[in-house]
């Protein structure tokens, strides 16, 4: 079955970078769009970022737009989620998932997702 | 970008009830709207796609319906295992995705 099993998240200052993993198993990574999405600690749902099956198109929400890269690696059937400029209100579980859409049919919608990682971001 | 609020924030249902939960977008976005489900500590898990598919591995008690900008997911008879946090999901406009703030379904 499809399983989605986030990285890298940790205590780190005000200002600083983070790099996310997402290793994938299950499904034919490089055939699936995959997501970004946040959570922070006792709130609501926050979409992070969206990178295309083949890498060649990528979408942010301006919350994290020039501070945030999405990537991945087909080889490797990772993705990842480069965050730079940390701010307090990043502080959140960062949750993988995968678009249930086929190469170019992204759909936008979410389905499954990671267990996902916490990211603290603090002096 | 499409803004959704979903109603009440917190339902409180005694088990085997009716629970009804609304979502209201901004705008249209036709049948592109989803619902998860999440207990706590869990990540959330697809529940409804399209309005009203149901999503694999949950039972015929859960049912969404609405178009446009109006939607609802009705749980028919409380289980308990069914109380959670349920978030509506818009993909019909993006980027970006959005969702709504949630409605906290807990024991009456």
């Amino acid at each position: 079955q499809v399983q989605l099993v986030e990285s890298g998240g940790g205590v780190v200052q005000p200002g600083r970078s983070l790099r996310l993993s997402c290793a994938a198993s299950g499904f034919i990574f490089s055939d699936y769009g995959m997501h970004w999405i946040r959570q922070a600690p006792g709130k609501g749902l926050e979409w992070v970022a969206i990178l295309s099956f083949d890498g060649s198109n990528k979408y942010y929400p301006d919350s994290v737009r020039g501070r945030f890269t999405i990537s991945r690696d087909n080889s490797e059937n990772t993705l990842y989620l480069q965050m730079n400029s940390l701010r307090a209100e990043d502080t959140a579980v960062y949750y993988c998932a995968k678009d249930p859409g086929y190469r170019s049919s992204w759909q936008g919608r979410f389905d499954p997702w990671g267990q996902g990682t916490l990211v603290t971001v603090s002096s | 970008e499409i803004v959704m609020t979903q109603s009440p924030a917190t339902l409180s249902v005694s088990p085997g009830e009716r629970a009804t939960l609304s979502c209201r977008a901004s705008q249209n976005v036709t049948t592109n709207l989803a619902w998860y489900q999440q207990k706590p500590g869990q990540a959330p898990r697809l529940l409804i796609y399209g309005a009203s598919t149901r999503a694999t591995g949950f039972p015929a008690r859960f049912s969404g319906s609405g178009s446009g900008t109006e939607f609802t997911l009705t749980i028919s008879s409380l289980q308990s295992e069914d109380f959670a946090v349920y978030y509506c999901h818009q993909y019909h406009n993006w980027p970006p995705l959005t969702f709504g703030g949630g409605t906290k379904v807990e024991i009456k």
